[in-house]
């Protein structure tokens, strides 16, 4: 069975500062895993993903991820925070079995001080 | 192209009453999965239709069902509700199986049961 930990329920940053959100997870296959972020009061949207293909992967608003097979890890990070970057996010990890049934870590709340 | 919708966005039921909650996919996508996510467990795949037909099926009681119509629109349902249902329901969408995990979340529909 698939499982995702994230370290840290809660993280604090500067406006500026480095953005590091931690991320590991539990596959018995070559896994598909997501970072996704949630505003207050709205669904997920997708930052980004890997799928086998470079294991640094770019996605969107300044973010990326590099996987780490010999660690099973997947952090994200972000060299300089925005206060718009404050919100949950989320990881999350697909085994890639026909559907898309994703199983999800337990989220971690950014917080951006001035 | 329009986002994923859901309807309604909030909701209150009593106790033991039942909810029909609706979601309306991406134009073009054929899977739909549901997540239920609340503060003590999280993130949590519901079941995930495609072309009319389950495809997974997460870990819950059989009080709750879906279905998938010919337009791709899918609706859920939670019979008999309990304090613990009480909870944001998240519907995702997909273009097609192969596309694994890049889903698009509606803004959910928050139900309170009382």
């Amino acid at each position: 069975a698939q499982s995702v930990t994230q370290l840290g329920s809660h993280v604090s940053v500067s406006e500026g500062a480095l953005v590091l959100l931690r991320c590991n997870y539990s596959s018995s296959v070559p896994p598909y895993l997501f970072w996704y972020v949630q505003y207050p009061n709205q669904g997920l949207q997708l930052l980004l993903k890997y799928t086998s293909a470079a294991t640094l992967v770019k996605g969107i608003n300044g973010f990326e991820a590099e996987f780490k097979k010999s660690e099973t890890s997947f952090h994200l990070t972000k060299p300089s925070a925005h206060m718009s970057d404050a919100a949950e996010y989320f990881c999350a990890v697909s085994e890639g079995a026909a559907g898309n049934k994703l199983t999800f870590g337990g989220g971690t709340r950014v917080l951006v001080k001035p | 192209k329009a986002g994923v919708t859901q309807t309604p966005r909030y909701l209150i039921k009593t106790r033991g009453q039942q909810v029909t909650l609706s979601c309306s996919p991406i134009s073009g996508h054929r899977s739909v999965s549901w997540y239920q996510q609340t503060p003590g467990q999280g993130l949590q795949f519901l079941f995930e239709y495609f072309s009319e037909t389950q495809r997974n099926k997460g870990n819950f009681p059989g009080r709750f069902s879906g279905r998938q119509f010919s337009n791709s629109r899918s609706e859920m349902n939670v019979s008999t509700l309990e304090l613990g249902d009480s909870a944001l329901y998240l519907c995702a969408s997909s273009l097609e199986s192969s596309r694994v995990g890049e889903q698009y979340f509606g803004p959910g529909t928050r139900l309170t049961v009382t």
